[in-house]
């Protein structure tokens, strides 16, 4: 399968614990996007890389938050000190930088924090 | 913040075409139109996008306002596989910016 894979698919973290997803994009796609989402609403963006450079960032991603993609392929999404507010689902998504570039999304990584 | 607007549901007789409206208003001359649909704890899934003319693929129809202020997807027959939330986002052409969501069109195809 040449989709977007997101590891792991699931996670449940106690409260103020680390948690770590990671992003693999299709194959050359140089952009790479997160986004959280929530029970009954649309994703939501968090950041976006094109290559190796983090060029946007939401006000959504406080700092326990952090995002890298240390050689333009795969990437990672770090929260440190896990809030129950952070229980949601996180998507990963690439694109191609063309005209018209159409973004595609793994199947995404849930977070309980009990 | 999203861009679009959509209706929160709607149904469709199984087997009849289902029409998703759009409005977006403030769309740009260089953004497009994109359709993805979400089928419960999965992610996003991509149907359809255009810029200014009709567009039909194997999934569906996507008919574009001559304004481009709105637009209308259509699944031809759709079937109970179909029933899912339903995303209109509007998008910039290759500048790489995020994508808005709403919360979309739930829709449901009754047997």
């Amino acid at each position: 399968d040449t989709g977007v894979s997101q590891n792991p698919r699931h996670k449940i973290t106690k409260r103020g614990q680390n948690v770590t997803f990671r992003c693999d994009p299709i194959s050359e796609h140089n952009r790479l996007y997160w986004y959280r989402q929530t029970l009954g609403q649309g994703p939501e963006f968090l950041t976006y890389f094109q290559n190796e450079a983090q060029l946007e960032k939401s006000r959504l991603l406080s700092d326990r938050f952090s995002a890298e993609r240390p050689k333009g392929s795969f990437s990672t999404l770090e929260i440190q000190r896990t809030e129950q507010g952070d229980s949601a689902m996180y998507l990963c998504a690439s694109s191609l930088e063309v005209s018209g570039n159409t973004i595609y999304f793994g199947e995404g990584s849930w977070l309980t924090v009990v | 913040d999203a861009k679009t607007t959509q209706p929160p549901s709607m149904d469709c007789a199984e087997g009849r075409a289902a029409n998703l409206p759009c409005n977006h208003s403030t769309i740009s001359g260089n953004e497009y139109v994109y359709w993805y649909r979400q089928i419960h704890s999965q992610g996003p899934q991509y149907i359809i996008h255009g810029l200014k003319n009709n567009e039909t693929n194997e999934m569906a129809s996507l008919i574009i306002t001559e304004d481009r202020k709105s637009s209308t997807l259509i699944l031809p027959h759709a079937t109970l596989r179909d029933t899912a939330v339903y995303y209109c986002i509007v998008g910039p052409s290759n500048t790489g910016n995020q994508f808005y969501f709403g919360t979309g069109t739930s829709l449901t195809v009754i047997p």
